[in-house]
């Protein structure tokens, strides 16, 4: 069974300082891997996806690195903005009928 | 890209009854999902819901106590029978459309008393 683990639980950071957050899983045989954000009362929004044959995945300040053999993915969040606080989730998709498996999250604080 | 909703966003119940949560997509998809977010939790997957055959249950959820519908490509519910106060969880539809992605519904708020 894949297990999902993502670290730190929470992160608190000044407005403008980049973010990293982890995520790691125990099954390196993955179809692909996704990012969410969560916000308070809301579902989730999709950020980034990176196939299992990829490196890794930028949109905008957003940039995500995969390195299946060692079971790991990086999310990284360029110069911060109090908008970027939420709940980011990394999720792992390892066979081929769509199911997900999840991390418990990172709660990002950006305060201004 | 598909567009998700469900109904209710949220509601209270009493334990003992059930409630029964809707799924709309705006778009044929291919998969449609079932989620369970416990509070400070992350999110679980209770059920594959297939359209036009029974759903198919992930180990711990039973058709029972979550039975699931999926009439046609773009609807289905999620019924939460003789509800407890561990059942106190968000509900979230998702779906896959035959790309990569998965989308997300916006969930539903459920508090059992």
């Amino acid at each position: 069974k894949q297990e999902v683990t993502q670290i730190p639980a929470a992160l608190s950071v000044p407005e403008g300082e980049n973010l990293v957050l982890n995520c790691s899983f125990t099954d390196s045989a993955i179809y692909n891997l996704q990012w969410f954000r969560q916000d308070p009362g809301k579902g989730l929004t999709s950020l980034l996806l990176i196939q299992s044959s990829q490196r890794e995945q930028t949109s905008g300040r957003l940039n995500a690195s995969l390195d299946k053999s060692s079971g790991r993915s990086t999310l990284y969040i360029a110069a911060s903005q109090p908008g970027d606080s939420a709940t980011y989730l990394c999720a792992v998709r390892t066979s081929n009928d769509y199911k997900l498996s999840f991390g418990a999250g990172t709660t990002v604080t950006v305060r201004a | 890209s598909a567009v998700i909703s469900q109904k209710p966003s949220r509601d209270i119940c009493q334990r003992g009854t059930s409630l029964t949560i809707q799924c709309q997509v705006d778009s044929q998809v291919t998969m449609m999902f079932w989620y369970r977010q416990q509070p400070g939790q992350s999110l679980t997957l209770i059920a594959t819901a297939n359209q036009g055959s029974e759903a198919t249950y992930e180990s711990g959820f039973v058709i029972d106590k979550f039975p699931i519908s999926r009439p046609n490509l773009t609807f289905s519910t999620l019924t939460v029978s003789n509800m407890s106060p561990e059942d106190s969880s968000i509900y979230l539809c998702s779906a896959g459309t035959g790309g990569e992605t998965q989308y997300f519904g916006p969930g539903t708020r459920l508090l059992v008393l």
